[in-house]
């Protein structure tokens, strides 16, 4: 198995720029999540979902979108990005009702 | 906003050592859980404690719960070099089991 894979590993942008980092996840799991990583602050949560069509905010949405077309996908945007995203972003995901989160090797993004 | 504070920031010991962090949290919880992260890899699930226990063990690993002073705390036990890792803590906030809020991280380096 896979588990939860994230493209690209590593994105340098300029301010402005917009992307899509990508998340896959080949356990069937119901819920997905975005947390980035900053220096000092642990992990936060961007945006997270229960389920395809199903999306909610976290507690750092601000600058980023996320939707839900299908179970094993859930992208996060990036429209206009700023030096403050620079972070390192990872996706999990659970079964709805699991508690524990399997989480991907990250993205490392860089904005100049 | 962030739930967890762990204690300490870094820690360094030899082989065969025990290694202690703590962990403190600040709202009610249903479960709390320790993740280990190696460096520029995703979080990997180490252990879960539930709110009405107060100790459990798997392995090396010792994790103790008290809720009346919102603290935990990790024991590894006999430590490798591969032990080295950064240590996380995540809570469960009262609402939402599946969003997790993850603690400050405690880096260990482990010597031969």
């Amino acid at each position: 198995n896979a588990g939860v894979t994230q493209t690209p590993k590593f994105q340098v942008l300029k301010t402005g720029q917009s992307m899509t980092l990508q998340c896959a996840q080949d356990m069937n799991h119901e819920y997905m999540s975005w947390y980035r990583q900053d220096p000092g602050m642990g992990l936060r949560l961007i945006h997270y979902s229960v389920g395809a069509g199903i999306t909610d905010q976290g507690e750092v949405p601000n600058g980023y979108n996320v939707s839900r077309s299908t179970t094993e996908d859930f992208p996060l945007r990036l429209l206009s990005a700023a030096p403050s995203q620079t972070s390192v972003y990872f996706c999990a995901s659970s079964y709805v009702g699991g508690i524990t989160l399997h989480f991907g090797n990250g993205t490392r993004l860089t904005v100049t | 906003s962030q739930q967890g504070e762990e204690d300490p920031q870094a820690l360094s010991i030899q082989e065969g050592e025990n290694a202690t962090m703590n962990c403190s949290y600040k709202t009610s919880i249903n479960n709390l859980q320790w993740y280990r992260q190696n460096s520029g890899r995703g979080l990997v699930h180490l252990i879960l404690i539930r709110s009405n226990e107060r100790e459990k063990h798997s392995g090396r690993l010792r994790v103790t719960l008290d809720t009346s002073k919102k603290s935990s705390s990790l024991l590894i036990t006999a430590s490798r070099a591969a032990d080295t890792a950064s240590y996380f803590c995540a809570t469960d906030e009262d609402t939402g089991f599946q969003k997790l809020v993850f603690g400050t991280g405690t880096r260990l380096l482990v010597s031969p």
